[in-house]
């Protein structure tokens, strides 16, 4: 099956910096999304991006697809931001709607 | 009221024991599905409905099964609970993207 790799696993920031995580993925996908799990385990659905770029608030995103990866970037991180980012693909029509996570990145804003 | 609920939130139950997990959608989407969420990993596929007629297996979906009652409800059965199913696991609908529950914190001793 189709890898999800994300780095790095384990992010630390000050409150204010600026931070972009990485998924590559192994082969061609129809959708990518990224999500945050916070603190308390609610999956909070950030951006449906198979290709492009789209922004959020301090949060944007960007999908090469051609080259097999996303990025998330995260603007003047907040102590709100901590949790886990995942990212998640899914290709081709038989799994279609079905989605491969990467492991996460731990992101921990510090104040 | 949350798009997507489940119930319970909690559960500590008994190795051997049978348990449910139910989920009920309000966004009327087809598509509903079921994850593991293990420490440390990402969510894992158990099973997935693409309509009330139509229910797949995912890529863990030994020792679980489910049943689609309804468009809006979609649960999740363990038929005889095993220390290693000790997860998270979420509910969730498509449609052009993902909505997830807000879990179910299962463990089994």
């Amino acid at each position: 099956g189709i890898q999800v790799e994300q780095s790095p696993p384990d992010l630390i920031l000050q409150e204010g910096a600026n931070s972009t995580l990485r998924c590559n993925f192994s082969d061609s996908v129809n959708n990518l999304q990224w999500f945050h799990q916070n603190p308390w385990g609610q999956l909070i659905n950030l951006f449906y991006i198979p290709s492009g770029t789209k922004q959020n608030g301090r949060l944007s995103a960007t999908t090469v697809a051609t080259e097999r990866y996303s990025l998330l970037y995260i603007s003047s991180s907040q102590t709100t931001d901590s949790g886990v980012y995942f990212c998640a693909v899914e290709r081709g029509t038989d799994s279609w709607g079905k989605l491969q996570f990467g492991a996460g990145t731990q992101v921990v804003v510090t104040p | 009221d949350a798009d997507v609920t489940q119930t319970p939130r909690n559960r500590i139950t008994k190795t051997g024991k049978r348990i449910m997990l139910e989920c009920s959608q309000t966004k009327g989407h087809d598509r509903m599905y079921w994850y593991r969420q293990d420490p440390g990993l990402g969510l894992r596929l158990i099973y997935y409905s693409f309509d009330v007629k139509d229910i797949n297996k995912g890529e863990i979906s030994d020792g679980y099964s489910v049943s689609r009652q309804a468009q809006a409800k979609f649960s999740l059965s363990l038929e005889s609970a095993i220390p290693n199913q000790t997860a998270l696991y979420f509910c969730a609908t498509w449609n052009y993207g993902y909505t997830f529950g807000s879990g179910t914190r299962l463990t089994v001793v």
